[in-house]
């Protein structure tokens, strides 16, 4: 199973301000996704990455959500300026060799 | 684009019964089918899958099985035990025009009493 870190574990912000979170696959992939998961809630897909575009994007990432590999290795999820209904739990995955997408950890944002 | 309805919500066992969770999908392109075990806290971990040119699919205690016409699956988890409890999430990919995105189902929360 691929490796997938995420930092930071929890973030917590004040309304309007901008977040960063990463996701670090341990070994090479090409494909990446972001997935929020609000509390209670089911997993929503919100952005998948490919050959360092954004091949697909779902109705929930809208002009405030942003990704890109900044230096060919983390793969950042930046919201410009968080609203409350943002609070919810980030995962990134990535494909593995089959459609298997894989999760990481988790960053749990809290926006107050 | 697709729909997956999962059921039941909610899902209380005794130790050593069984589990059935079962799926629907809405999309006849969708040709992959994986299912996740979220435990409190913690990110969806896979623990089976099916394609859609297999029908039934088993690994130790889980199986999943598959009917295509009916666009239904489900999970069985046999002999359960209390580590069993979680969030299972159910999912439907389809790869038509490269995409490998799941459609997730709303999850069960499966409750093992020892």
């Amino acid at each position: 199973e691929p490796e997938v870190t995420q930092t930071p574990s929890h973030q917590v912000t004040q309304m309007g301000q901008e977040v960063i979170l990463r996701c670090v696959p341990i070994s090479n992939h090409l494909y990446f996704y972001w997935y929020r998961q609000i509390l209670g809630q089911k997993v929503e897909f919100l952005v998948s990455f490919y050959n360092n575009e954004i091949s697909e994007k779902s109705e929930i990432f809208d002009d405030q959500f942003s990704v890109e590999r900044p230096d060919g290795s983390n793969f950042t999820l930046k919201i410009r300026s968080t609203k409350l209904e943002d609070s919810a739990m980030y995962f990134c995955a990535v494909k593995g060799g089959t459609d298997t997408q894989y999760f990481g950890p988790g960053t749990r944002l809290t926006v107050l | 684009g697709e729909n997956v309805e999962q059921h039941p919500s909610t899902l209380s066992v005794q130790e050593g019964d069984s589990a059935v969770i079962k799926c629907t999908y809405s999309d006849s392109a969708s040709n992959y089918f994986p299912w996740y075990k979220q435990e409190l806290g913690k990110r969806p971990q896979l623990i089976i899958d099916i394609r859609s040119n297999v029908g039934e699919k088993k690994d130790q205690r889980i199986a999943v099985t598959l009917n295509k016409t009916a666009k239904h699956f489900s999970l069985h988890i046999t002999e359960t035990q209390p580590e069993d409890s979680a969030v299972y999430f159910c999912a439907a990919t389809s790869a038509s025009g490269g995409s490998y995105i799941p459609t997730f189902g709303r999850g069960t929360s499966l409750i093992v009493h020892p």
